[in-house]
């Protein structure tokens, strides 16, 4: 079946570092794929997606590109903030999102020190 | 505003204590969804709801009930609590075939 596997954390970087969280899919079809974050003790947000090969997602300093070829969808962000830290998700919708379902990965927390 | 509702947010129960977990969307989405996130499993889905009516199992269904009843509210019932249903629990909505989803706040349930 449908998964994303995106890399163990926890991830401590200090302030202006820059951010890479590996995530990589398998799927059957063409699916969209996403970034959520969720900020201490709230729910979910979507952060940015992508419907299609080769579409770069991007929202407040943070990139992703939908790379077919590698399955991967790599969230990145080239100065990091205090105000980064929460846990990413990175997400697929089956089928180009004609359904509603996502499937999750298990997370990475990112710690951001001063 | 647009927002996904959850009630309670935390609750502290016993085994085999029914309880209910009450979910309300005010965006007029068909689909709704409910999952279970644990430390190391990420968010794993519990139940789905098309829309009124129609609802289906996610991945990890057993112990739960749902209902849609109305198009705003997505119920989780837990008929005989136990401890490893003790987690974090999120609602979310969306259009039906449609992304992304709203997700509410979260309900944090423990089960002594």
């Amino acid at each position: 079946g449908d998964s994303v596997t995106q890399m163990e954390g926890p991830v401590t970087l200090s302030e202006e570092a820059f951010l890479t969280i590996n995530c990589t899919y398998t799927a059957t079809g063409y699916p969209s794929l996403f970034w959520y974050v969720q900020y201490p003790g709230e729910g979910l947000q979507l952060l940015l997606k992508a419907t299609k090969a080769d579409d770069k997602g991007s929202n407040k300093g943070f990139e992703a590109t939908y790379r077919k070829e590698t399955t991967s969808f790599h969230l990145e962000k080239g100065s990091v903030q205090v105000s980064d830290s929460a846990v990413y998700f990175c997400a697929l919708s089956p089928g180009g999102g004609s359904q509603g379902n996502l499937i999750f990965g298990k997370g990475t927390k990112l710690s951001v020190k001063p | 505003e647009a927002q996904v509702t959850q009630n309670p947010r935390y609750l502290i129960t016993v085994t085999g204590k029914k309880l209910t977990v009450t979910c309300s969307q005010n965006m007029n989405h068909e689909y709704m969804s409910w999952y279970r996130q644990d430390p190391g499993l990420g968010l794993r889905q519990i139940y789905y709801s098309m829309n009124v009516e129609v609802t289906d199992k996610g991945d990890v269904p057993e112990g739960y009930k749902v209902s849609r009843k109305e198009k705003r509210n997505f119920p989780l019932i837990l008929e005989s609590p136990s401890p490893n249903q003790t987690s974090l629990y999120f609602c979310a909505s969306s259009l039906w075939g449609k992304q992304p989803q709203h997700f509410g706040d979260g309900t944090r349930l423990s089960i002594l």
